[in-house]
């Protein structure tokens, strides 16, 4: 299996841009995350979905924020205008039936917003 | 929030056995206690889960005692390559999986 696939693995953008990441879980995970790291918070979830329905985001900063997952194999984080704060690596993750707390992370995207 | 203690950084060197302990003193009855593995550049990787006594895999060793108010990541004789950020949760699945918290980890450094 190839691991939970993220692009892009780097973004540059200016403040205002529309930003969307975007994952690919592992095939027959049920579980899928999105994390946000930073030096000053560490690692945050933001989000996370079970069988493509959002079951917690409040970890979700603001509006500008929004997650979706239209079906098992993909999902998408966007960012709507884009702020320099918004700056971070941003994981996704997934995680099997049965073990849900064993998460696989992809190798995350970097986000820079200038 | 199941939140978790863990020292910030911790040194050692090659060959050495180190012993990262993290508090967890509101864990819940449902809980398990997982640990996580970090290097630079990466997403963290999973490396062992536990709910009480001692588990053993090919890569570390988790202690637990009785109470589960703590738990202690044993990776024996470590090498250069384990230097990482190390990450102690403790959450349940389904709809508790938003308690799950990294927080910031243990930075181990291991010195030639």
């Amino acid at each position: 299996d190839a691991g939970v696939i993220q692009s892009p693995r780097h973004e540059v953008t200016e403040m205002g841009q529309e930003v969307t990441l975007r994952c690919k879980p592992i095939s027959g995970h049920d579980y899928l995350f999105w994390y946000r790291q930073t030096m000053m918070r560490g690692l945050e979830l933001l989000i996370y979905f079970n069988n493509n329905v959002p079951i917690d985001d409040s970890g979700m900063p603001e509006d500008r924020f929004s997650a979706k997952m239209p079906n098992a194999s993909f999902s998408t984080l966007k960012i709507q205008p884009s702020e320099p704060r918004d700056s971070a690596v941003y994981f996704c993750a997934s995680s099997p039936p049965g073990s849900e707390e064993k998460l696989f992370f992809g190798s995350g995207t970097q986000l820079s917003v200038l | 929030l199941a939140k978790t203690t863990q020292p910030i950084s911790m040194d050692s060197y090659e060959g050495q056995e180190v012993n990262i302990t993290c508090s967890h003193n509101n864990i819940a009855t449902n809980d398990y206690i997982t640990w996580y593995q970090q290097f630079p550049s990466q997403g963290p990787r999973f490396i062992i889960q536990g709910y009480k006594t001692k588990v053993t895999n090919e890569v570390a060793s988790l202690f637990i005692p009785a109470d589960r108010k703590s738990s202690t990541l044993s990776l024996p004789r470590v090498s250069l390559s384990d230097t990482a950020v190390y990450y102690c949760l403790v959450g349940a699945g389904g709809s508790t999986l938003g308690r799950l918290y990294f927080g910031r980890g243990t930075q181990l450094t291991v010195w030639p």
